[in-house]
């Protein structure tokens, strides 16, 4: 089964400080896709990033970093010089293929707290 | 775009009572979610469909029902509210399979069962 472990069940860094997000999956699949949504403390879920297994490049996009780790199963995410507005909880998806069920499910994510 | 709409925003109900969700996409996407996100936890999925006329069962369908008549249009049914049920509704839906392609998600309903 397709699934997703989020060790970290909350954190707490002063602002401007470097933060990592684990996410570790399990699949059997060859081919997969991986993805993190947000959730900012207004309640809607947002869409952060898309990532094909065959892509094992890190992913930057301004001061969000992504590292996949194919060896490792892991898809971890990086904020760096964290601001407040970055407080949120952040979910990593499980793994998904086109040949496995259309539903996915999520785990309880990270609440990551920017303190001022 | 509108992208995905959910109504109501917020509603109350009394036990036992019957009220139905809706959600509207726009995005002309095959696949629809509904999800409830008890205080402090994460998402579960209640139901799923894959196309107009075909739904199926997700991880908590008890005490749901849904429909899927048109492409843009998902309703979630509550039948006779319990405590329970009180969360937050979250409607998505995504162009293929929400394994492979992004899923973009209504606003969300909070409902109170009292």
């Amino acid at each position: 089964a397709q699934k997703v472990t989020q060790a970290q069940t909350e954190i707490s860094v002063v602002e401007k400080e470097d933060v990592t997000l684990d996410c570790v999956y399990e699949t059997r699949d060859t081919t997969y896709y991986l993805f993190w949504y947000k959730q900012p403390p207004s309640g809607e879920l947002v869409f952060l990033i898309r990532r094909n297994s065959f892509d094992e490049q890190n992913e930057i996009s301004g001061r969000y970093s992504w590292n996949f780790q194919k060896s490792t199963s892991s898809f971890n995410f990086t904020i760096t010089a964290s601001q407040v507005v970055d407080s949120a909880v952040y979910f990593c998806a499980p793994p998904g293929c086109y040949s496995s069920a259309s539903k996915i499910i999520f785990g309880s994510g990270t609440r990551l707290s920017i303190r001022p | 775009n509108a992208g995905v709409t959910q109504t109501p925003k917020f509603r109350i109900l009394k036990i036992g009572q019957s009220m139905t969700l809706q959600c509207t996409q726009d995005m002309n996407h095959n696949y629809m979610y509904w999800y409830r996100q008890d205080p402090g936890m994460g998402l579960k999925l209640i139901y799923y469909s894959v196309g107009a006329g075909i739904t199926d069962k997700g991880e908590v369908p008890n005490g749901y029902n849904v429909s899927r008549s048109t492409t843009e249009d998902f309703p979630l049914r509550l039948e006779l509210a319990a405590p329970s049920q009180t969360s937050v509704y979250f409607c998505a839906s995504s162009y293929g399979t929400g394994g492979t392609d992004t899923q973009y998600f209504g606003p969300g309903t909070r409902l109170t069962v009292l």
